[in-house]
C-alpha cells in the first residue's frame, strides 16, 4: 500500500531564503506524486504534479519538486520565499489500487520570518 | 468556468443530529470524493463516485455515514447521529476521470462542529 511522509510538521525560513519541505513516499509501482498548498481559510490549490514524464517538475508560484526513485523522495523547494507563501502543504500520492484516491500526508507548515 | 462548491461552508449541530452536506463538482467531471480534514491532520478518504458505478465506501468510518449522487452530479454526504469526534472540515473534490494523471479540484470545504 502507498502512504507518504512528511518529515517536518512546521519549517520557518526568513523571506528571500530558498525553501525545502520534505516528503517520502512508499509505493509498489510507479507512483504520480503531488503537493498541494492550504492557504488560512481558503481551498486546497494544486501546486504540481507528477506522472512519470519529467524528475524535476516546476509548479506554480516558483515552486519546483525532484523525483527520486532511489531515495524515493519527493521534496518541494523554492529559491526565495515571500511573505505569500506562508502557509500548509500537503505531499499527496494517487493510490493505484484505489480509484486513484489521494492518499495525504500530514501536512507541513511553512512560515516565512520577515 | 465554475470550480467545486460546496454547501454550507460552515454547519453547528448538536450531538445526535443528522445533517447533510452537499457538492456540485464541476461540470463534465465523472470521478468525485469525498475527504475529511480534522484538525492538525492531513485529509483522509471518505468515499469514491466515478459515473453510474457503485461507489468505493471502503474510507466512511461507520455506518452512520452515507453518501450517494445524483444523476451523475451533485453529491451528498449524510451523517447521522452525529458524534463529536465527526467535528471536522469536509472536501469534495472532482476530476475528469479517475487516472494518474488526472488531477482532482477541491471544493472549499464544509466546517462542521459537533456540540
Amino acid at each position: 500500500a502507498q502512504s507518504v511522509t512528511q518529515l517536518d510538521s512546521h519549517v520557518s525560513v526568513s523571506e528571500g531564503t530558498p525553501v525545502l519541505l520534505r516528503c517520502n513516499y512508499s509505493s509498489s509501482y510507479s507512483p504520480s506524486l503531488f503537493w498541494y498548498v492550504q492557504h488560512p481559510n481558503k481551498g486546497l490549490q494544486l501546486l504540481l504534479k507528477y506522472t512519470s514524464a519529467a524528475t524535476l517538475v516546476k509548479g506554480i508560484n516558483g515552486f519546483e519538486a525532484e523525483f527520486k526513485k532511489s531515495e524515493t523522495s519527493f521534496h518541494l523547494t523554492k529559491p526565495s520565499a515571500h511573505m505569500s507563501d506562508a502557509a500548509e502543504y500537503f505531499c499527496v500520492v494517487s493510490d493505484e489500487d484505489s480509484n486513484y484516491q489521494l492518499i495525504w500526508g500530514a501536512g507541513t507548515k511553512l512560515i516565512i520570518k520577515p | 468556468g465554475a470550480g467545486v462548491s460546496q454547501s454550507p461552508s460552515n454547519k453547528v449541530t448538536e450531538k445526535g443530529k443528522d445533517v447533510e452536506l452537499r457538492c456540485d463538482p464541476i461540470s463534465g467531471h465523472t470521478a468525485l470524493y469525498w475527504y475529511r480534514q480534522s484538525l492538525g491532520q492531513g485529509l483522509e478518504f471518505l468515499i469514491y463516485f466515478q459515473g453510474n458505478s457503485a461507489p468505493d465506501k471502503s474510507g466512511l468510518p461507520s455506518d452512520r455515514f452515507s453518501a450517494e449522487r445524483t444523476g451523475g452530479s451533485v453529491s451528498t454526504l449524510t451523517i447521522q447521529r452525529t458524534q463529536q469526534e465527526d467535528s471536522a472540515v469536509y472536501l469534495c473534490a472532482s476530476s475528469y476521470r479517475a487516472g494518474p494523471t488526472d488531477t482532482q479540484y477541491f471544493g472549499p470545504g464544509t466546517r462542521l462542529t459537533v456540540l
